[in-house]
């Protein structure tokens, strides 16, 4: 489809480990996001990417998160590391325009045991 | 967000009556209001947004309302129907792009 795609819908993983979440946003939109969702919360803003360089990252927690998107399309959200309190749906958007519509991926549901 | 305060956090009414939920801003520098619908499972999605430079703006059942005095915005929703319920959201763009957290809006048949 044309939507924003997001690998895996869901991860399982154990404290400790590396996990890579991966976002297919719209072809053509330059600005892209991670949002972070916990249990009956709104979506938590960690990156906004501008083409190819992370034009706002202030929302990173803390070092262990880190995301890329080196040819300006697919983006990549990478922890290390991982704690339990990371376990969360992880929500990618993409947008035409940094003030516009943001179109929303379904999340990648991580939970670290 | 820090930025923008949300109420109610839920709120339930019979199939056919309205509901409005309110997002409180402190600081000026956004020019675009949005509102998001998610539905259990899925992404968040614009349902209706409007510009500082505009008042009101209808689409169908749904109206934002923008008052830039007070810094609050509201989603109106009339004649709700039960595929109304889900989470709302607004959000608010100031350097980093704010969501508020939250109303679970539930409509019985």
């Amino acid at each position: 489809g044309a939507g924003v795609s997001q690998t895996p819908s869901n991860k399982v993983t154990e404290k400790g480990k590396y996990v890579e979440l991966r976002c297919d946003p719209i072809s053509g939109h330059t600005a892209l996001y991670w949002y972070r969702q916990s249990l009956g919360q709104g979506p938590e803003f960690l990156i906004y990417f501008q083409g190819t360089g992370a034009a706002d990252d202030s929302g990173l927690p803390n070092d262990r998160f880190f995301a890329v998107r080196p040819e300006g399309s697919v983006s990549t959200l990478k922890i290390q590391r991982t704690e339990r309190g990371d376990s969360a749906v992880y929500l990618c958007a993409s947008s035409l325009l940094s003030t516009g519509e943001l179109f929303f991926g379904e999340g990648s549901r991580l939970t670290v045991l | 967000g820090e930025n923008v305060e949300q109420h109610p956090s839920t709120l339930s009414v019979q199939e056919g009556d309205s509901a409005v939920i309110k997002c409180t801003y402190s600081d000026s520098a956004s020019n675009y209001f949005p509102w998001y619908k998610q539905e259990l499972g899925k992404g968040p999605q614009l349902i209706i947004d409007i510009r500082s430079n505009v008042g009101e703006k209808k689409d169908q059942r749904i109206a934002v309302t923008l008052n830039k005095t007070a810094k609050h915005f509201s989603l109106h929703i009339t004649e709700t129907q039960p595929e109304d319920s889900a989470v709302y959201f607004c959000q608010y763009n100031f350097n980093k792009f704010y969501f508020g957290s939250g109303t679970k809006l539930n409509v019985k048949p």
